[in-house]
């Protein structure tokens, strides 16, 4: 499928267990990210990478570990989850050179940890 | 560090009113300004953009949004809302030739018929 997808779509854990969120792109956009949406808070950047091998944290990286070893692939893990990271997830690219800093976002990953 | 405050956090609106999300911003450096709509379980998609020229930029489905830079605000209108308009709309803000962008925490709109 064409565009950015992520996987899977919603995700049961318990607490201390390691979960690893996959996002995947066709597009070839350098640029990828991984944001945390949360009521009241609204969209809080976790990682983002600029193109593969090189990545960055954002606002809220405790506790989250990124990768990027494929131009289309970003995947989060959360090697130790906490009840705090229960959360829905989204994942979005972007290319300075097609359109200026627009994002294009994946439709989310639930994710509660119990 | 560049910040953006949407004071409100929903907004109830008859079908067919004009509603303003409101959106103000702080930064030192010139910017790039954005309106994204996340519709129920989706993904946020750009609704409308401010990159130069003209302050007033419009979206295919009849919202705009005016940068006024004098009071730092990027609010968006619409003259007359439908019951497809009910989302969430987030103001964003980034320096430009930037690519990491601070999102608002977001308005709900409610379109009640």
């Amino acid at each position: 499928d064409a565009g950015i997808t992520q996987s899977p779509r919603y995700k049961i854990t318990e607490t201390g267990r390691q979960v690893t969120l996959m996002c995947h792109q066709t597009w070839s956009h350098s640029y990828m990210f991984w944001y945390r949406q949360d009521l009241g808070h609204g969209l809080r950047l976790i990682y983002y990478s600029a193109a593969a091998d090189i990545t960055d944290k954002g606002e809220v990286p405790d506790g989250y570990v990124v990768s990027r070893s494929k131009t289309e692939n970003f995947p989060l893990t959360l090697e130790s989850a906490t009840r705090s990271q229960t959360s829905v997830y989204f994942c979005a690219s972007s290319e300075p050179r097609d359109r200026v800093d627009e994002q294009y976002f994946g439709p989310g990953t639930r994710l509660t940890v119990t | 560090a560049q910040s953006v405050t949407q004071l409100d956090s929903q907004v109830p609106v008859f079908e067919e009113a004009p509603v303003e999300l409101r959106c103000n911003y702080s930064s030192s450096v010139s910017v790039y300004l954005f309106w994204y709509v996340q519709y129920p379980n989706q993904g946020l998609q750009l609704l409308l953009k401010y990159l130069s020229g003209s302050t007033l930029v419009k979206s295919i489905n009849g919202f705009e949004a005016e940068f006024n830079k004098s009071q730092t605000s990027f609010h968006l209108r619409k003259p007359s809302v439908h019951i497809s308009d009910t989302a969430e709309y987030f103001c964003a803000v980034t320096k430009k030739g930037y690519q990491k962008v601070t999102f608002g925490t977001g308005t709900k709109l409610q379109v009640i018929p």
